[in-house]
């Protein structure tokens, strides 16, 4: 079946470091790719999202990019901030009804 | 927009006790979901609706769970007798289903503890 495997976190990174959060799939077909971030105490929110191979999706300095021959995507950002710390979800659409599976989630720490 | 909201935002509990999680979608989204959260299992789809209709409950874990949507604007999870195990929090979210992927809106959980 359709799968989401993410690194295990915890990352723990100083403030302007770079940051990569890997997110590898399983899945029939191609599925439409998504990051979503959890701020502390909240609901989940997209952060970016790509539907078809080759594309970077980017959002508030995050970029991923689909690659098919991988089955990738893994999310970047070349400078984290404080306000960054949050879990990290890499997710696919499954079927219709824009069905969501979501990876275990890697919860990023930034320090000043 | 309010956005999705679900009540109660905490849950305390006694095993054995009737538990009922309650969600109102955002207006116009046809497509309602409901996910468990805990640190061993991560994020699970429980059941969803599309149009006020169940599409999926394999994701619910056993018969103590149950789930109705009987409108468009509400929602309820119920545990029923609830255990330990089911201590997570639950998240609603909605989306419009149309051709193309629309985004899920998620409400802000509700915290359920069972002792």
């Amino acid at each position: 079946g359709n799968s989401v495997t993410q690194m295990e976190g915890p990352v723990t990174l100083s403030e302007e470091a770079f940051l990569t959060i890997n997110c590898t799939y399983t899945a029939t077909g191609y599925p439409s790719l998504f990051w979503y971030v959890q701020y502390p105490g909240e609901g989940l929110q997209l952060l970016l999202k790509a539907t078809k191979a080759d594309d970077k999706g980017s959002n508030k300095g995050f970029e991923a990019t689909y690659r098919k021959e991988t089955t990738s995507f893994h999310l970047e950002k070349g400078s984290v901030q404080v306000s960054d710390s949050a879990v990290y979800f890499c997710a696919l659409i499954s079927g219709g009804y824009n069905k969501l599976i979501f990876g275990a989630g890697t919860r990023l720490a930034v320090h000043p | 927009d309010a956005g999705v909201i679900q009540s109660p935002r905490h849950e305390v509990t006694e095993m054995g006790q009737e538990v009922t999680l309650r969600c109102k979608p955002i207006s116009g989204h046809n497509s309602l979901f409901w996910y468990r959260q805990t640190m061993m299992r991560g994020l699970e789809l429980l059941i969803y609706f599309n149009n006020n209709v169940p599409i999926d409950d394999s994701g619910m874990p056993e018969d103590r769970f149950s789930a109705k949507m009987p409108n468009a604007s509400f929602s309820t999870l119920k545990i029923q007798p609830s255990e330990p195990r089911d201590s997570a929090v639950y998240f609603c979210a909605s989306s419009v289903d149309r051709e193309g992927y629309e985004k899920l809106f998620f409400g802000s959980g509700t915290q359920l503890s069972v002792l």
